[in-house]
């Protein structure tokens, strides 16, 4: 099993429509997650942090289960200029070493 | 403006040709790190380094080397036996636990 695995998708879905990904983790030690956006040929770019309380950030929404060892992300109402791919992240215990997902792309058309 | 500089944008290596792209940092963190992305691809950790003067390797270091000799510098070399160094390099850096705030980048390819 990969450490971190995700759907590499592409998801397609509509202007508006509301859509989430998952990502499991191996490492049940990991306390921190997080999830970056990445734009084509661009540098990935920290989307939200993930806590064992969650977080929400306008139509963002991150979730941690940790009994199944996943994360998710939501994104409600989505806009065209949320089409990017989308990296789960999750550091080791030791808190250096991180392990990125291989990304989930997101197209969302008008 | 605190960040991470990596120059060059692009680079061209010829044949047997070792380059060095570079990677500095002004945000104090202790971690650096060095990643590879090919196309329609994840990231790929190549070399990573904790504190000044001491660094690991990643998954994928035959064929590169790094040095931090400064605490706001990673440069990483690329050398005649990558064989294949086309792609994108990306340098991050962090505090521990912390998320990584990325460079731009440094697409590398072979003439």
């Amino acid at each position: 099993r990969k450490e971190v695995e995700q759907d590499p998708g592409p998801f397609n879905v509509p202007e508006g429509a509301t859509v989430a990904f998952n990502c499991t983790y191996s490492n049940s030690a990991s306390q921190s997650f997080f999830w970056y956006r990445q734009d084509c040929r661009k540098e990935p770019k920290l989307l939200m942090s993930v806590y064992s309380s969650g977080n929400e950030d306008g139509r963002f929404t991150a979730q941690l289960n940790r009994a199944s060892q996943y994360i998710s992300l939501l994104i409600r109402d989505s806009k065209l200029s949320d089409s990017a791919t989308y990296l789960c992240v999750c550091p080791n215990t030791g808190g250096f070493k991180t392990i990125f997902g291989a990304g989930t792309r997101l197209f969302v058309k008008a | 403006d605190g960040g991470i500089t990596q120059s060059p944008k692009y680079l061209f290596r010829k044949e047997g040709q070792n380059v060095t792209l570079s990677c500095e940092q002004n945000l104090n963190h202790d971690a650096m790190y060095w990643y590879r992305q090919d196309p329609g691809q994840g990231l790929r950790l190549i070399y990573y380094s904790q504190i000044v003067n001491d660094f690991q390797k990643g998954d994928i270091a035959e064929g590169y080397s790094v040095s931090r000799e400064k605490k706001e510098s990673f440069p990483l070399t690329v050398t005649s036996a990558q064989k294949n160094p086309t792609a994108f390099y990306l340098c991050a850096s962090s505090i521990s636990g912390q998320p990584q705030h990325f460079g731009d980048g440094t697409r590398l390819s072979i003439l």
